[in-house]
């Protein structure tokens, strides 16, 4: 879908474990955000980033969430201890690095949590 | 707050008629819109966009139209095929606000054969 690239599609933990969702941009794209969708909701942002660089970190729970973008590698979305209210779709878009104007975001495919 | 809202969760439409998805926002603020298509188990697809400088953009069977005095848009598709049957998302970003989306809810549409 559109070239950015999530993994795993699924991830399933019990209460209390680690979760590392993994996402490589398009090629050429230098702008990395993050959502989460809850069933029957829309998306929610998360997370803005750039590589080596959180530019907008708005929308991330203040504790057990955190965020990568290494110089090196995927953007990572870490949630520590998960809980029961964790469980959602987990998506990844990127855009290009902009000179100006209005870039659109593309999305990958999204990593589906399940907290057992 | 939900500052993007999509009031209908669904819509059904015949093949070859006109679908019309609604959008309404609240933040004066926003001045890019998307329109977005989702497929189950995929990730949402960018269809058109629109600056707040214009009032419409088409692209193919796609037409968006903006009235920001309403703070209102809608998705034109015509003719609707039956490929077009998903969930589709409005969103609205800032300028300013280092491009994040804010979503609507989405409206599933079904087009009949």
């Amino acid at each position: 879908n559109a070239g950015v690239m999530q993994n795993p599609r699924h991830l399933v933990r019990r209460r209390g474990q680690e979760a590392r969702l993994r996402c490589s941009p398009m090629k050429g794209h230098s702008h990395v955000y993050w959502y989460r969708q809850l069933p029957e909701e829309g998306l929610k942002f998360m997370v803005y980033l750039q590589k080596e660089n959180i530019i907008d970190e708005s929308g991330m729970p203040k504790e057990r969430f955190s965020a990568e973008f290494p110089k090196e590698g995927p953007s990572i979305l870490r949630i520590q201890q998960v809980v029961r209210g964790d469980s959602a779709a987990y998506f990844c878009a990127s855009s290009p690095r902009t000179g100006g104007g209005n870039q659109p975001q593309h999305f990958g495919d999204g990593t589906r949590l399940s907290i057992l | 707050d939900q500052q993007v809202k999509q009031n209908s969760p669904s819509l059904s439409v015949q093949e070859g008629r006109i679908s019309i998805l609604n959008c309404d926002y609240t933040n004066s603020m926003f001045d890019y819109f998307l329109w977005y298509k989702k497929y189950p188990a995929e990730g949402p697809t960018f269809l058109i966009s629109i600056s707040s400088i214009k009032d419409k953009n088409e692209d193919g069977r796609f037409t968006v139209f903006l009235n920001k005095s309403a703070k209102h848009l809608s998705l034109h598709i015509v003719p609707s095929q039956p490929g077009d049957s998903a969930v589709y998302f409005c969103a609205a970003a800032t300028s300013g606000s280092a491009r994040q989306l804010t979503f609507g809810s989405g409206t599933q549409l079904t087009v009949l054969p």
